[in-house]
Protein backbone atom coordinates (compact mmCIF):
# COMPACT_ATOMS: atom_id res chain seq x y z
CA UNK A 1 0.00 0.00 0.00
CA UNK A 2 2.01 2.79 -1.34
CA UNK A 3 -0.74 5.63 -0.43
CA UNK A 4 -0.12 8.94 -2.17
CA UNK A 5 2.42 9.29 -4.78
CA UNK A 6 3.51 11.79 -6.77
CA UNK A 7 6.23 12.16 -9.50
CA UNK A 8 8.46 13.81 -10.60
CA UNK A 9 9.55 15.06 -7.46
CA UNK A 10 11.82 17.99 -8.73
CA UNK A 11 11.41 19.48 -12.23
CA UNK A 12 12.51 22.76 -13.68
CA UNK A 13 10.72 24.33 -16.94
CA UNK A 14 11.34 27.04 -19.14
CA UNK A 15 8.71 29.39 -19.50
CA UNK A 16 6.01 28.45 -21.81
CA UNK A 17 6.62 25.16 -21.99
CA UNK A 18 3.97 22.27 -20.71
CA UNK A 19 3.84 19.31 -18.47
CA UNK A 20 2.23 16.98 -16.19
CA UNK A 21 2.74 16.82 -12.68
CA UNK A 22 1.33 12.76 -11.52
CA UNK A 23 -0.69 11.77 -8.69
CA UNK A 24 -1.39 8.66 -8.12
CA UNK A 25 -3.03 6.35 -5.02
CA UNK A 26 -3.84 2.96 -4.06
CA UNK A 27 -6.64 3.93 -1.44
CA UNK A 28 -9.69 3.86 -2.82
CA UNK A 29 -9.71 7.17 -2.20
CA UNK A 30 -12.96 9.00 -4.04
CA UNK A 31 -12.21 12.71 -3.47
CA UNK A 32 -8.08 13.84 -4.34
CA UNK A 33 -7.28 17.57 -4.55
CA UNK A 34 -4.23 18.92 -5.83
CA UNK A 35 -2.99 22.23 -3.90
CA UNK A 36 0.30 24.42 -4.33
CA UNK A 37 2.33 25.68 -1.48
CA UNK A 38 4.00 29.12 -1.95
CA UNK A 39 6.06 30.99 1.28
CA UNK A 40 3.88 32.85 3.63
CA UNK A 41 0.96 31.57 2.13
CA UNK A 42 0.20 28.12 3.30
CA UNK A 43 -1.60 25.85 0.96
CA UNK A 44 -3.64 26.66 -1.76
CA UNK A 45 -6.75 24.45 -3.17
CA UNK A 46 -5.92 24.21 -7.09
CA UNK A 47 -8.84 21.75 -8.34
CA UNK A 48 -10.46 18.62 -7.04
CA UNK A 49 -12.19 15.89 -8.05
CA UNK A 50 -14.68 13.83 -5.72
CA UNK A 51 -14.77 10.97 -7.98
CA UNK A 52 -13.54 9.59 -11.48
CA UNK A 53 -14.93 11.64 -14.59
CA UNK A 54 -16.18 14.72 -11.97
CA UNK A 55 -13.37 17.64 -11.48
CA UNK A 56 -13.99 21.14 -10.34
CA UNK A 57 -12.11 24.37 -9.41
CA UNK A 58 -10.35 25.50 -6.22
CA UNK A 59 -8.83 28.82 -5.41
CA UNK A 60 -6.19 29.14 -7.89
CA UNK A 61 -7.23 26.98 -10.81
CA UNK A 62 -5.93 29.29 -13.87
CA UNK A 63 -3.35 28.11 -15.46
CA UNK A 64 -3.89 24.53 -14.72
CA UNK A 65 -6.06 21.86 -15.98
CA UNK A 66 -6.59 17.96 -13.87
CA UNK A 67 -8.57 15.43 -15.25
CA UNK A 68 -10.43 11.67 -13.63
CA UNK A 69 -10.06 9.47 -15.73
CA UNK A 70 -9.92 6.56 -13.08
CA UNK A 71 -10.45 6.57 -9.02
CA UNK A 72 -6.44 5.92 -8.73
CA UNK A 73 -5.21 8.62 -10.59
CA UNK A 74 -5.68 12.37 -10.82
CA UNK A 75 -2.90 14.09 -12.87
CA UNK A 76 -2.17 17.49 -13.19
CA UNK A 77 -1.17 19.90 -16.42
CA UNK A 78 0.13 23.26 -16.73
CA UNK A 79 -0.51 24.34 -20.09
CA UNK A 80 1.80 27.13 -20.61
CA UNK A 81 4.44 27.22 -17.75
CA UNK A 82 5.24 30.81 -16.13
CA UNK A 83 7.32 32.16 -13.43
CA UNK A 84 4.31 32.50 -10.76
CA UNK A 85 3.36 28.96 -11.16
CA UNK A 86 7.09 28.48 -9.73
CA UNK A 87 5.83 26.62 -5.95
CA UNK A 88 5.64 23.10 -4.17
CA UNK A 89 2.74 21.31 -5.25
CA UNK A 90 0.90 18.44 -3.17
CA UNK A 91 -1.88 16.16 -4.26
CA UNK A 92 -4.43 14.77 -1.41
CA UNK A 93 -6.83 11.68 -1.46
CA UNK A 94 -9.33 11.32 1.33
CA UNK A 95 -11.74 8.53 1.15
CA UNK A 96 -15.24 10.60 1.42
CA UNK A 97 -15.65 14.11 1.13
CA UNK A 98 -19.04 13.64 3.42
CA UNK A 99 -18.40 11.53 6.28
CA UNK A 100 -16.75 13.69 8.45
CA UNK A 101 -15.80 11.69 11.35
CA UNK A 102 -13.37 9.57 9.05
CA UNK A 103 -12.57 12.50 6.70
CA UNK A 104 -8.59 13.23 6.77
CA UNK A 105 -6.66 13.82 3.83
CA UNK A 106 -3.74 11.74 3.01
CA UNK A 107 -0.84 14.02 1.11
CA UNK A 108 1.82 12.94 -1.33
CA UNK A 109 5.37 14.02 -0.84
CA UNK A 110 5.03 16.93 -3.25
CA UNK A 111 6.43 17.70 -6.45
CA UNK A 112 9.00 21.34 -6.20
CA UNK A 113 8.83 23.18 -9.69
CA UNK A 114 10.55 25.83 -10.82
CA UNK A 115 10.16 27.87 -13.68
CA UNK A 116 12.48 30.04 -15.26
CA UNK B 1 -15.00 28.05 5.93
CA UNK B 2 -14.22 30.11 8.89
CA UNK B 3 -10.91 31.79 8.88
CA UNK B 4 -8.37 30.92 11.69
CA UNK B 5 -5.96 32.90 13.92
CA UNK B 6 -2.70 31.40 14.50
CA UNK B 7 0.66 32.72 16.12
CA UNK B 8 3.66 33.10 13.12
CA UNK B 9 5.95 30.70 15.71
CA UNK B 10 6.66 29.21 19.07
CA UNK B 11 9.41 27.50 20.83
CA UNK B 12 9.60 24.75 23.18
CA UNK B 13 11.64 22.70 25.18
CA UNK B 14 12.33 18.83 24.76
CA UNK B 15 9.99 17.14 26.87
CA UNK B 16 7.56 19.63 27.59
CA UNK B 17 4.18 20.22 26.63
CA UNK B 18 4.08 22.07 23.22
CA UNK B 19 0.48 24.31 23.65
CA UNK B 20 -0.52 25.69 20.32
CA UNK B 21 -3.50 28.08 20.12
CA UNK B 22 -5.80 29.17 17.49
CA UNK B 23 -8.60 31.34 17.43
CA UNK B 24 -11.83 30.88 15.06
CA UNK B 25 -14.02 33.48 16.09
CA UNK B 26 -16.44 33.07 13.35
CA UNK B 27 -16.70 29.55 13.85
CA UNK B 28 -20.23 27.95 12.72
CA UNK B 29 -22.28 25.53 14.48
CA UNK B 30 -21.44 22.61 12.01
CA UNK B 31 -18.10 23.48 11.57
CA UNK B 32 -15.31 20.92 13.19
CA UNK B 33 -11.54 22.62 13.77
CA UNK B 34 -8.96 20.45 12.30
CA UNK B 35 -5.49 19.93 12.59
CA UNK B 36 -2.60 19.55 10.31
CA UNK B 37 1.26 19.68 10.79
CA UNK B 38 3.82 19.90 7.69
CA UNK B 39 7.47 18.49 9.08
CA UNK B 40 10.61 20.36 6.35
CA UNK B 41 10.25 18.91 2.72
CA UNK B 42 7.13 16.57 3.77
CA UNK B 43 3.32 17.03 2.66
CA UNK B 44 0.85 17.82 5.68
CA UNK B 45 -0.06 15.36 7.85
CA UNK B 46 -3.33 14.78 9.67
CA UNK B 47 -3.31 15.32 13.89
CA UNK B 48 -6.58 15.66 15.37
CA UNK B 49 -10.13 17.28 14.99
CA UNK B 50 -13.31 18.01 16.86
CA UNK B 51 -16.13 19.34 16.90
CA UNK B 52 -16.83 21.14 20.38
CA UNK B 53 -15.34 18.10 23.25
CA UNK B 54 -12.17 17.73 23.90
CA UNK B 55 -10.19 14.85 21.84
CA UNK B 56 -6.86 13.25 22.42
CA UNK B 57 -5.15 10.27 20.59
CA UNK B 58 -1.78 8.58 20.14
CA UNK B 59 -0.20 11.99 18.72
CA UNK B 60 -2.00 15.10 20.54
CA UNK B 61 -4.92 16.49 22.56
CA UNK B 62 -7.42 19.38 21.27
CA UNK B 63 -9.20 21.32 23.64
CA UNK B 64 -12.15 23.48 22.24
CA UNK B 65 -13.50 26.46 24.51
CA UNK B 66 -16.86 26.52 25.48
CA UNK B 67 -18.13 29.09 22.86
CA UNK B 68 -15.92 27.05 20.38
CA UNK B 69 -14.04 30.39 19.32
CA UNK B 70 -10.91 29.55 19.75
CA UNK B 71 -9.00 25.98 20.84
CA UNK B 72 -5.30 24.90 21.63
CA UNK B 73 -3.46 22.01 20.16
CA UNK B 74 -1.07 19.96 23.16
CA UNK B 75 1.80 17.91 22.31
CA UNK B 76 2.27 16.36 25.83
CA UNK B 77 5.82 15.35 25.73
CA UNK B 78 7.27 17.65 22.82
CA UNK B 79 10.24 15.75 20.73
CA UNK B 80 12.54 17.05 18.63
CA UNK B 81 10.68 15.20 15.44
CA UNK B 82 7.48 17.54 16.10
CA UNK B 83 9.30 21.04 14.82
CA UNK B 84 7.25 21.32 11.98
CA UNK B 85 4.34 23.92 10.70
CA UNK B 86 0.87 23.17 12.52
CA UNK B 87 -2.16 24.59 10.98
CA UNK B 88 -5.68 25.21 12.39
CA UNK B 89 -8.64 24.68 9.77
CA UNK B 90 -11.99 24.95 10.83
CA UNK B 91 -14.51 23.53 7.95
CA UNK B 92 -17.94 22.62 7.53
CA UNK B 93 -19.33 18.68 7.16
CA UNK B 94 -20.93 19.57 3.94
CA UNK B 95 -18.31 21.94 2.59
CA UNK B 96 -18.01 21.48 -1.33
CA UNK B 97 -14.18 22.40 -1.34
CA UNK B 98 -11.60 20.71 0.71
CA UNK B 99 -9.05 21.68 3.65
CA UNK B 100 -7.56 25.46 3.08
CA UNK B 101 -4.91 25.89 4.81
CA UNK B 102 -3.61 29.34 6.08
CA UNK B 103 -0.14 30.36 7.47
CA UNK B 104 0.19 28.07 10.48
CA UNK B 105 2.31 28.07 13.71
CA UNK B 106 6.25 26.90 13.02
CA UNK B 107 6.91 25.06 15.93
CA UNK B 108 11.07 24.56 16.84
CA UNK B 109 11.32 22.24 19.58
CA UNK B 110 14.72 22.73 21.40
CA UNK B 111 17.09 20.13 23.02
Amino acid sequence: NAGVTQTPKFQVLKTGQSMTLQCAQDMNHEYMSWYRQDPGMGLRLIHYSVGAGITDQGEVPNGYNVSRSTTEDFPLRLLSAAPSQTSVYFCAGQASPTVVLVETQYFGPGTRLLVL
Amino acid sequence: DAKTTQPPSMDCAEGRAANLPCNHSTISGNEYVYWYRQIHSQGPQYIIHGLKNNETNEMASLIITEDRKSSTLILPHATLRDTAVYYCIVRANNAGNMLTFGGGTRLMVKP
